[in-house]
């Protein structure tokens, strides 16, 4: 079974632009969050998807956006860039809904952003 | 609120020597809890998880017990190997999918 895909695995960009990334998730699986990773942070709650529908958001700025399609891909976007948005981007996926089980997340390896 | 405290790193240990890391974790209710490991360039893979007090979770030598009374999910491995380096992430779940990690531990593994 094919695992998390996300691309790119690295962008880089200039303050004020904006950026999309894409996470395909494990087969079968329908919710999809996202994680920032930054050396200062650790990892951070984005948000969460579910079936089209976003289920769970971190505290994050409203430049920090995302979807799902109904084929449970996902993308995330963050609109005006600043350096501090500079981070490894991580989507991880789950087989369900947490309220019907106790699965872990699978990660993806990550897109690695860069602002200058 | 929810949090895990782990073990500030780096730690340097010689290949067979005894790992722990530490993981203490503030919740309501009773969360499920989980060891990550993240190789350089790639992303986390589940080490090992438990679900409810006194389990424990194992994998690959790798071992963990969910204590609710001192609120720890210490992780322990008898004997290191070089392979074993990486940077470990404690986490818990408390509700949906949306889980709180530590701040990770970087191992080390000497030969």
């Amino acid at each position: 079974k094919a695992g998390v895909t996300q691309t790119p695995r690295y962008l880089i960009k200039t303050r004020g632009q904006q950026v999309t990334l894409s996470c395909s998730p494990i087969s079968g699986h329908r919710s999809v969050s996202w994680y920032q990773q930054t050396p200062g942070q650790g990892l951070q709650f984005l948000f969460e998807y579910f079936s089209e529908t976003q289920r769970n958001k971190g505290n994050f700025p409203g430049r920090f956006s995302g979807r799902q399609f109904s084929n449970s891909r996902s993308e995330m976007n963050v609109s005006t860039l600043e350096l501090g948005d500079s981070a490894l981007y991580l989507c991880a996926s789950s087989p369900a809904a947490a309220s019907l089980g106790d699965s872990p997340l699978h990660f993806g390896n990550g897109t690695r952003l860069t602002v200058t | 609120g929810n949090s895990v405290t782990q073990m500030e790193g780096p730690v340097t240990l010689s290949e067979e020597a005894f790992l722990t890391i530490n993981c203490t974790y503030t919740a309501t209710g009773y969360p499920s809890l989980f060891w990550y490991v993240q190789y350089p360039g790639e992303g986390l893979q589940l080490l090992l998880k438990a679900t409810k007090a006194d389990d424990k979770g194992s994998n690959k030598g790798f071992e963990a017990t969910y204590r609710k009374e001192t609120t720890s999910f210490h992780l322990e491995k008898g004997s290191v190997q070089v392979s074993d380096s990486a940077v470990y992430f404690c986490a818990l779940r408390r509700t949906g999918n949306q889980f709180y990690f530590g701040t990770g531990t970087s191992l080390t593994v000497i030969p």
